[in-house]
């Protein structure tokens, strides 16, 4: 089946560090990648959607200078957490569609990384 | 924005038990998919429905898809410990919208 790698799964950084995470499909072409962010317990909240070849889409709240998405290939899309400060302590997950602009359906499903546990001291 | 919520938020019970969770909006959806996520993974896709009043059945899950469109439920027959986790309801065309969430912990 399909698989999706995000590396690193966990990561500790000082604040006022940047941190970059990478969401790789490893055997198919993600045209479209997603970024979620989850609190403990709570459910995933879509921060941007990355089409490869083009800017992010974030979502409303979601700093985009601070969160830096790039999509360079249709295996790869990264996350970069500048400047972090503790608040931004979370967990991040990617997931990834092969299908054109993520229309996800029975066929075209999401693929989820594993996640990157972020703790900013 | 297309909103899901999910019912209840919390469920404790014991092993064997049944339950049900619900997965509800005021929106019409083209389909809707569950998940499972365990502590520290990504979610797992469980199901999709796409047919309205869609019946699916994965082994002692029962998943079924509202006539309208517009909510799910997932069925649990005699719960397993292996059943923990959170389980997320999901929907959307260009992009997906995850529920509220529903934490369930099966005593053994």
């Amino acid at each position: 089946g399909a698989v999706v790698s995000q590396h690193p799964s966990r990561v500790i950084c000082k604040s006022g560090t940047s941190v970059k995470i990478e969401c790789r499909s490893l055997d198919f072409q993600a045209t479209t990648m997603f970024w979620y962010r989850q609190f403990p317990k709570q459910s995933l909240m879509l921060m941007a959607t990355s089409n490869e070849g083009s800017k992010a889409t974030y979502e409303q709240g979601v700093e985009k200078d601070k969160f830096l998405i790039n999509h360079a290939s249709l295996t790869l899309s990264t996350l970069t957490v500048t400047s972090a400060h503790p608040e931004d302590s979370s967990f991040y997950i990617c997931s990834a569609s092969s299908s054109l602009a993520g229309r996800v359906s029975y066929k075209s499903p999401l693929h989820f990384g594993n996640g990157t546990r972020l703790t900013v001291t | 924005t297309q909103l899901l919520e999910q019912s209840p938020q919390f469920l404790s019970i014991q092993e064997g038990e049944n339950l049900t969770v619900y997965c509800n909006s005021s929106s019409v959806f083209s389909s809707l998919q569950w998940y499972r996520q365990e502590p520290g993974e990504g979610p797992v896709l469980l199901v999709t429905v796409v047919t309205g009043g869609e019946v699916k059945k994965l082994k002692r899950l029962t998943f079924q898809f509202g006539d309208a469109r517009k909510d799910s439920s997932l069925h649990i027959t005699a719960a397993q410990p292996g059943d923990t986790g959170l389980y997320l309801c999901a929907g959307g065309y260009q992009k997906v919208t995850f529920g509220t969430g529903t934490k369930l912990q099966v005593i053994p």
